[in-house]
């Protein structure tokens, strides 16, 4: 069971706006900041989103992340193929004194 | 680069032992991490060691975890004893941030089977 929950799945056509949920509570999201990864089925996650809406090096300006109180949310506009992949929200934990993830949420482009 | 090496498959109450190569940068300042994905599963933290060996562990795994570092050598090295088939898992290794969930470069991974 994961600490951030994330929906399983989510889906849209090519050019839509998809946006995937991330809940957690005052010791993560609520206290820290929120990181985004990519993973394409067969690699290593990739770091796509950091620091309150920051994107490393190459990623697209279609993606975006929003947070309010112990909740965020990633934003893919101009949905493409190539987004197909697993999106993980994660967090540093106070309590814990580790990052936290969610579960993954599986976007198919139909 | 970061690079996982160890066996592939491990027996039930045996010890998992996976070493971790960086290469393009020193290890110094930063922290270096151990993540797991169960097969079709999502992804679980299981600890960090500092430049320095200070390591920090996952509670849940904290009684059979141990984590080293050999700066010299650019690697640093992930131990888990009495391992099961809940075990049995892609385990990545990663720069990583503490105070954060920054892991910014991460190892391809490598599967580990828990099996007799």
């Amino acid at each position: 069971q994961s600490v951030l929950t994330q929906p399983p799945s989510a889906s849209g056509t090519p050019g839509q706006r998809v946006s995937i949920s991330c809940s957690g509570s005052h010791s993560n999201i609520g206290s820290n900041y929120v990181y985004w990864y990519q993973q394409v089925t067969g690699t290593a996650p990739k770091l796509l989103i950091y620091t309150s809406n920051q994107r490393t090096s190459g990623v697209s300006d279609r993606f975006s992340e929003s947070k309010s109180g112990t909740s965020a949310s990633l934003d893919i506009s101009g949905l493409r193929s190539e987004d197909e992949a697993d999106y993980y929200c994660a967090a540093w934990d106070d309590n814990l004194r580790g990052p936290v993830f969610g579960g993954g949420t599986k976007v198919t482009v139909l | 680069q970061l690079q996982e090496s160890g066996p592939g498959l491990v027996k039930p109450s045996e010890t998992l032992s996976l070493t971790c190569t960086v290469s393009g940068t020193l290890m110094n300042y930063y922290s270096w991490t151990w993540i797991r994905q169960p097969p079709g599963k999502g992804l679980e933290w299981i600890g960090y060691v500092s430049d320095r060996g200070s390591p920090t562990y996952n509670p849940s795994l904290k009684s059979r975890v141990s984590m080293s570092v050999d700066a010299g050598k650019n690697q640093f090295s992930l131990s888990l004893s009495s391992v099961t088939a809940a075990d049995t898992a892609v385990y990545f290794c990663a720069r990583f941030l503490p105070g954060t969930a920054n892991q910014d470069h991460w190892g391809q991974g490598k599967l580990v089977i828990v099996s007799s």
